[in-house]
């Protein structure tokens, strides 16, 4: 089955404990992207990659790290978290190395608390 | 601000009635997509629309677009409780390189 997997679902983490997220899908896609959604703010983008060791800032990088050493995973990294990334996570990836001619495939989420 | 700003932000009908959700946005773009969301769950894909057409149709959705007054709608006919969710357009700007800007999203209620 075509399908980005996110791994935690759920997270509790205390201030400063570096975390991994981690994301895979098994479509071969050139694209992928990290998105958080915050009620009252929409999605944001983070970070995304249009190819192995490619990646770009989105609209909200801050305090957040990626890398893309294989093309199926795309792990979201926080070095140091603060309660103000406490927020809903998205993975998402794209046919098309530029990401946005074709649609997205989303990931089920990762919910991260940050106390 | 956002590019895509979705109208209404929230919407309650019957089951049975056509729900309309409207999308305004800022700049010229290449293609225009909505997708749905499911309370909590990861996004998914309903239509895309791309700058040179005018109407697209999938099953219940119809989605129209124009570019004239940057803007576009939702209409999904005939609506069913399992309907209920948020809905988001997501704009592929000319002038955004590779990337998607969502709007905030309209919350569809359908009652059964």
């Amino acid at each position: 089955e075509a399908q980005v997997t996110q791994n935690p679902r759920y997270l509790i983490t205390v201030t400063g404990k570096k975390l991994t997220v981690t994301c895979s899908q098994n479509m071969n896609h050139e694209y992928m992207s990290w998105y958080r959604q915050d009620p009252g703010l929409g999605l944001r983008q983070i970070y995304y990659s249009m190819n192995v060791e490619v990646t770009d800032k989105g609209d909200v990088p801050e305090g957040y790290k990626v890398s893309r050493k294989e093309k199926r995973n795309f792990p979201l990294i926080l070095e140091s978290p603060s309660p103000n990334q406490t927020s809903l996570y998205f993975c998402a990836s794209s046919l098309s190395r530029t990401g946005n001619i074709h649609e997205q495939y989303f990931g089920p989420g990762t919910r991260l608390t940050v106390t | 601000s956002q590019q895509g700003e979705e109208d209404p932000q929230a919407l309650s009908i019957q089951e049975g009635e056509n729900a309309t959700m409207n999308c305004s946005y800022k700049t010229s773009i290449n293609n225009l997509q909505w997708y749905r969301q499911n309370s909590g769950r990861g996004l998914v894909h309903l239509i895309l629309i791309r700058s040179n057409e005018r109407e697209k149709h999938s099953g219940r959705l119809r989605v129209t677009l124009d570019t004239s007054k940057k803007s576009s709608s939702l209409l999904i006919t005939a609506s069913r409780a399992a309907d209920t969710a948020s809905y988001f357009c997501a704009t592929s700007q000319e002038t955004s390189g590779s990337r998607l800007t969502f709007g905030e999203g309209t919350q569809l209620t359908v009652n059964p």
